[in-house]
């Protein structure tokens, strides 16, 4: 079975200071994992994803995430928020199953960043 | 290189009709992937095509159909639309380097705002 959890479903934080969304993973197979971030009407947009090459994953805008596997967790983070950021952020699990590639998306967590 | 391009935008439809949906995948690109995304249910997948053929599918009623041509380009059909299929719909492409079960980054277009009244 195949599963993501995202901790938070609104997280609020304000201008300049650090970002923390939070995502646990089930998966019976070896993963990757991604985040996307999507504005509103708009597409989603590739943040960075992990592939076993390195726990620690730099992305776009400054966003990175560590994968850790004795959690089971892949949680996003950015040092310092910026109004641009605000955005819903999606966690997102990949695995081969059945010779098929399974993708189970979270539910999402609602960014807002005050100014 | 041009991204996913999805086309129209925007649709309004009334209850009962039928509709297709258009997607153009980034160039070289062989797998396409649909998801339908409301409130309620976030994001839910409902098919993929590689090469043709519908390799993978959601959870949805048979009234969602869809195809892939020979340049990989997609369409999906939603016939004798209802209220609650209402939502935006996302196409995305991935390359397949290492054939249909390969974990390749999906990539997504902007969607298709579909309203039905």
């Amino acid at each position: 079975a195949q599963s993501v959890t995202q901790l938070d479903s609104h997280v609020s934080v304000s201008e300049g200071t650090p970002v923390l969304l939070r995502c646990n993973y089930s998966s019976s197979y070896s993963p990757s994992l991604f985040w996307y971030v999507q504005h509103p009407n708009k597409g989603l947009q590739l943040l960075l994803k992990y592939t076993s090459a390195a726990t620690l994953v730099k992305g776009i805008n400054g966003f990175e995430a560590e994968f850790k596997k004795s959690e089971t967790s892949f949680h996003l983070t950015k040092p310092s928020a910026h109004m641009s950021d605000a955005a819903e952020y999606f966690c997102v699990v990949s695995a081969h199953s059945g010779g098929y590639q399974k993708v189970t998306f979270g539910i999402g967590t609602k960014l807002q960043v005050i100014p | 290189k041009a991204g996913v391009t999805q086309t129209p935008r925007y649709l309004i439809k009334t209850r009962g009709q039928q509709v297709t949906l258009s997607c153009s995948p980034i160039s070289g690109h062989r797998s396409v992937s649909w998801y339908q995304q409301t409130p309620g249910q976030g994001l839910q997948f409902l098919f993929e095509y590689f090469s043709e053929t519908q390799r993978n599918k959601g959870n949805f009623p048979g009234r969602f159909s869809g195809r892939q041509f020979s340049n990989s380009r997609s369409e999906m059909n939603v016939s004798t639309l209802e209220l609650g299929d209402s939502a935006l719909y996302l196409c995305a492409s991935r390359g397949l380097a290492g054939g249909p079960a390969s974990t390749d980054t999906q990539y997504f277009g902007p969607g298709t705002r579909l309203t039905v009244l």
